[in-house]
């Protein structure tokens, strides 16, 4: 059965730091996708990424950047130079193949963020 | 493009009554998904609907069921509701990703429902 862990379930950082949100995965599968959504307090979810299991390449967007080590099964997800706006719940999230229709996402349990300023 | 909507925002009811949650797609998405997202927890599978069937089920009782129009708008149904349904039901919408789970997914601003 496929998994998803956030082990940290919260964290506090002031302005301008650097954050590391940690995500591990566990799946049978070859072939997968992992993905970060963003949830903000109005609720809905804000995609952010989406890797699947054949691309190990680090990604950079703006202060975004991830590192993918299938070596670990590891998914993290790093914020430079924090800022209030990336307040929030960050959720990993794994998708494997499912149907002809669409996807299934597993969800880890979401890091909540706090940014002081 | 308009984005997932869904109403209502909140809602409450007591145990044992039954609850409909309502849903548009995004312009062009003809699958919808839905969540379930306790307190403090990740979201949950409940659902997916593809050309109007269910095609994909979470380990959730029968007692949740849902429909999809011919818009690909849907709704989720919840009877005989229990305290432990309290939680923020999040619709998703998204194109047909065939076998490879690709899709990314759309979400709406989600549902709030307590039950007392």
């Amino acid at each position: 059965a496929q998994k998803v862990t956030q082990a940290q379930t919260e964290i506090s950082v002031v302005e301008k730091e650097d954050v590391t949100l940690d995500c591990v995965y566990e799946t049978r599968d070859t072939t997968y996708y992992l993905f970060w959504y963003k949830q903000p307090p109005s609720g809905e979810l804000v995609f952010l990424i989406r890797r699947n299991s054949f691309d190990e390449q680090n990604e950079i967007s703006g202060r975004y950047s991830w590192n993918f080590q299938k070596s670990t099964s590891s998914f993290n997800f790093t914020i430079t130079a924090s800022q209030v706006v990336d307040s929030a719940v960050y959720f990993c999230a794994l998708s494997e193949p499912y149907n002809n229709a669409g996807n299934m996402l597993t969800f880890g349990g979401g890091t909540r963020l706090m940014v002081k300023p | 493009e308009t984005g997932v909507t869904q109403s209502p925002t909140h809602l409450i009811k007591t145990r044992g009554q039954q609850v409909t949650l309502r849903c548009s797609s995004q312009s062009g998405h003809n699958t919808v998904s839905w969540y379930q997202q306790a307190l403090g927890q990740g979201p949950q599978f409940i659902f997916q609907y593809y050309r109007e069937e269910e095609n994909g089920r979470g380990n959730f009782p029968p007692r949740f069921s849902g429909l999809q129009f011919p818009n690909y708008s849907s709704e989720l149904n919840v009877n005989a509701l229990e305290l432990d349904d309290s939680a923020l039901y999040l619709c998703a919408s998204s194109l047909p990703g065939g076998y490879s789970g690709a899709n990314v997914l759309t979400f709406g601003a989600g549902s709030r429902l307590t039950v007392l």
